[in-house]
């Protein structure tokens, strides 16, 4: 299984200020995805970050609020824009082992998560 | 992508065998079934993944009837660490997991 690290794992923010969680894996993945997890609540898909192509956004997320950065195919940044209490939530980054990656069962692993609180 | 109705909450004494159905109703013929765990303040953890019949691993094993719309996650004899969060999911490989509410596992001494 991939062994994912996210940076920072948590942070106090201030409204209006920005922050940029940074996701790093240990070997090359095609495609790369970030989540949110509010308090008490499930995981929501944010986008897709594939290498080499603008970021997929998934309904209700934009770019001018969460742009995604994939320089290269073991990195990927989300930066949370602009923020407001409402955004305080735990992002994930979770990379997809895909049929012919060879990364043993065809499915997703999760890094530990960066949790965000703001003020 | 097909939609998965599971409990919300289960408690188990320990020692029990825990059995988490996960209802797919509309699961399409590409769809794979996988199920995950997840603690406190860390990120969701694979725990098995199947497409028809039965699937055992060394943590669980999991029961797919032949219709497969539907699905039971099987933990042997738990203990208090494997309170947590499963999430069933359905979906085709290729494309990212969605996660519903998940279910809630307590387990007692």
């Amino acid at each position: 299984s991939a062994v994912i690290s996210q940076k920072p794992s948590r942070d106090i923010c201030q409204r209006g200020t920005s922050l940029t969680i940074q996701c790093q894996v240990d070997s090359q993945v095609t495609m790369m995805f970030w989540y949110r997890q509010q308090p008490g609540q499930s995981l929501t898909l944010i986008a897709t970050a594939n290498q080499g192509s603008e970021a997929t956004y998934e309904s209700g997320f934009v770019i001018d609020k969460f742009p995604i950065s994939r320089p290269n195919l073991t990195f990927s940044t989300l930066t949370v824009s602009n923020m407001s209490p409402e955004d305080s939530s735990i992002y994930l980054c979770s990379v997809g082992s895909f049929r012919g990656q060879g990364m043993g069962t065809d499915t997703q692993y999760f890094g530990p998560g960066t949790r965000l609180t703001v003020l | 992508l097909a939609k998965t109705t599971q409990p919300i909450s289960m408690d188990s004494y320990e020692g029990q065998e825990v059995n988490i159905t996960c209802s797919h109703n509309n699961i399409a013929t590409n769809d794979y079934i996988t199920w995950y765990q997840q603690f406190p303040s860390q990120g969701p953890r694979f725990i098995i993944q199947g497409y028809k019949t039965k699937v055992t691993n060394e943590v669980a094993s999991l029961f797919i009837p032949a219709d497969r719309k539907s699905s039971t996650l099987s933990l042997p004899r738990v203990s208090l660490s494997d309170t947590a969060v499963y999430y069933c999911l359905v979906g085709d490989l290729n494309t990212p997991l969605v996660f519903g509410k998940g279910t809630r596992l307590s387990v007692i001494a």
